[in-house]
């Protein structure tokens, strides 16, 4: 079976700063997807960035980006210049190309201080 | 615009009793997932489905069901509600392929007492 595993329940980093949030996954599938979803308090999920795993070249969405190291299986993203609206809880999800069933990580929440 | 909507947003309920959550997408998506969000778990895939007639179970599947009997629709049924089912619980739906977004309901918070 497919496993998500975020390590850091909690991440805090000042306004501008860059963090950088952890994701390992496990699968026996060489046809996947990895996404990073946000949820601030609002309760809804937003995609942030999407992985293809066929790809090497890291995804990019702005001030997002991935390190995605397949070998390793992981999966890690970065936020830069960090901005209030970025706190929130971020999941990291997987989607096998087989099962099309979406996995989730139990969630980093962070937060930016001003 | 498309959307996918749940209802109730909140529901109080007593432990024994049947209750269904509503999940209706108009975006057409043959994907419809449901998910209970508990702290210190993530989001917990409870069933899915890929398209009309058909059902899975997810991982925390026991003490739930579900059927898909139009696209649009995949209520969630708690047949004899627990305390251990007091959760938020997400629906969700995709278009087919495993690289296409999904799309998340606002969410149900329901509490069974």
């Amino acid at each position: 079976a497919q496993t998500v595993t975020q390590s850091q329940p909690e991440m805090s980093v000042q306004e501008a700063e860059t963090v950088t949030l952890s994701c390992t996954y496990d699968t026996s599938e060489s046809d996947y997807y990895l996404f990073w979803y946000k949820q601030p308090p609002s309760r809804q999920m937003i995609l942030v960035i999407r992985q293809e795993a066929y790809k090497q070249q890291n995804a990019t969405e702005n001030r997002f980006s991935v390190n995605f190291q397949k070998a390793a299986k992981s999966f890690s993203l970065k936020i830069s210049d960090s901005q209030l609206g970025d706190a929130a809880m971020y999941f990291c999800a997987y989607r096998g190309g087989a099962t099309n069933k979406l996995i989730f990580g139990t969630g980093t929440l962070l937060a930016v201080q001003p | 615009d498309a959307e996918i909507t749940q209802s109730p947003r909140h529901k109080i309920t007593e432990t024994g009793r049947q209750v269904t959550l509503a999940c209706h997408q108009t975006w057409n998506h043959n994907n419809m997932f449901w998910y209970r969000q508990d702290l210190g778990h993530g989001l917990r895939l409870i069933h899915y489905s890929y398209g009309v007639q058909d059902t899975n179970k997810g991982e925390v599947s026991d003490g739930y069901s579900v059927s898909r009997s139009n696209t649009e629709d995949l209520p969630l049924t708690l047949e004899s509600a627990a305390s251990s089912q007091t959760s938020v619980y997400f629906c969700a739906s995709s278009a087919r392929g495993p690289n296409t977004e999904a799309f998340f309901g606002q969410g149900t918070r329901l509490t069974v007492v």
